[in-house]
């Protein structure tokens, strides 16, 4: 069963890099026609996507972050990554990675990591 | 403010059917994407619902139905259950330049009385 698990610093200070990794376990990254994908969810607010990486390496991002993201796929170590710049108080969240397909929805879902941006 | 449109909030008593809304545009849902639903219990990361509209994921009782119509879409619940309290998004794309952008509604709360 495929399984998907965040993993970085918890703790980032402001104006700089949050960067967190998600292992993918039990299947292949490079599975054919999959998107792999970052979600995020500030403190008692929604869901925010981040951006999402194809199979085939082409990325995707949020309108509204893309100039400060990043989204790098490892196909060695079967993870996918986030790196997320300049950061400040406003992207203290709960970040989710997540598989997903235009039309069947993000069916895998990592547990989440917390991310607080503090000095 | 979210690109989809939900409901804050929504409440029904146990045995009751609840239904929450879902209205987007002619640039997502009404362009033709596909709309999925997802639960979140506190604490826990969303779980799929309902994907391609109207499809349940295996495990996921009947009770949870989805619809799609124009640029709208509902999630209903029938027989509610205390368990179903939860908070649920809906969750489709939207055209942009750059390609198709992943967009959530703003979620909403349900509250079983």
């Amino acid at each position: 069963q495929l399984q998907l698990q965040e993993s970085g610093p918890g703790l980032v200070k402001p104006s700089e890099t949050l960067s967190l990794t998600c292992t993918v376990s039990g299947g292949s990254i490079s599975s054919s026609s999959y998107y792999w994908g970052w979600i995020r969810q500030p403190p008692g607010k929604g869901l925010e996507w981040i951006g999402s990486i194809y199979y085939s390496g082409s990325t995707y991002y949020n309108p509204s972050l893309k100039s400060r993201v990043t989204i790098s796929v490892d196909t060695s170590k079967n993870q996918f990554s986030l790196k997320l710049s300049s950061v400040t108080a406003a992207d203290t969240a709960v970040y989710y990675c997540a598989r997903h397909r235009r039309t069947e929805g993000m069916d895998v879902w990592g547990q989440g990591t917390t991310v607080t941006v503090s000095s | 403010q979210s690109v989809l449109t939900q409901p804050p909030s929504v409440s029904g008593a146990p045995g009751q059917r609840v239904t929450i809304s879902c209205t987007g545009s002619s640039s997502n849902i009404g362009a033709g994407y596909d709309v999925h639903w997802y639960q979140q219990l506190p604490g826990t990361a969303p779980k799929l619902l309902i994907y391609g509209n109207s499809n349940r994921p295996s495990g996921v009782p009947d009770r949870f139905s989805g619809s799609k119509s124009g640029t709208s879409a509902s999630l209903a619940i029938t027989g509610l259950q205390a368990e179903d309290e939860a908070d649920y998004y809906c969750q489709s794309y939207d055209s942009s330049l750059s390609g198709p952008s992943v967009v959530f509604g703003g979620g909403t709360k349900l509250t079983v009385l």
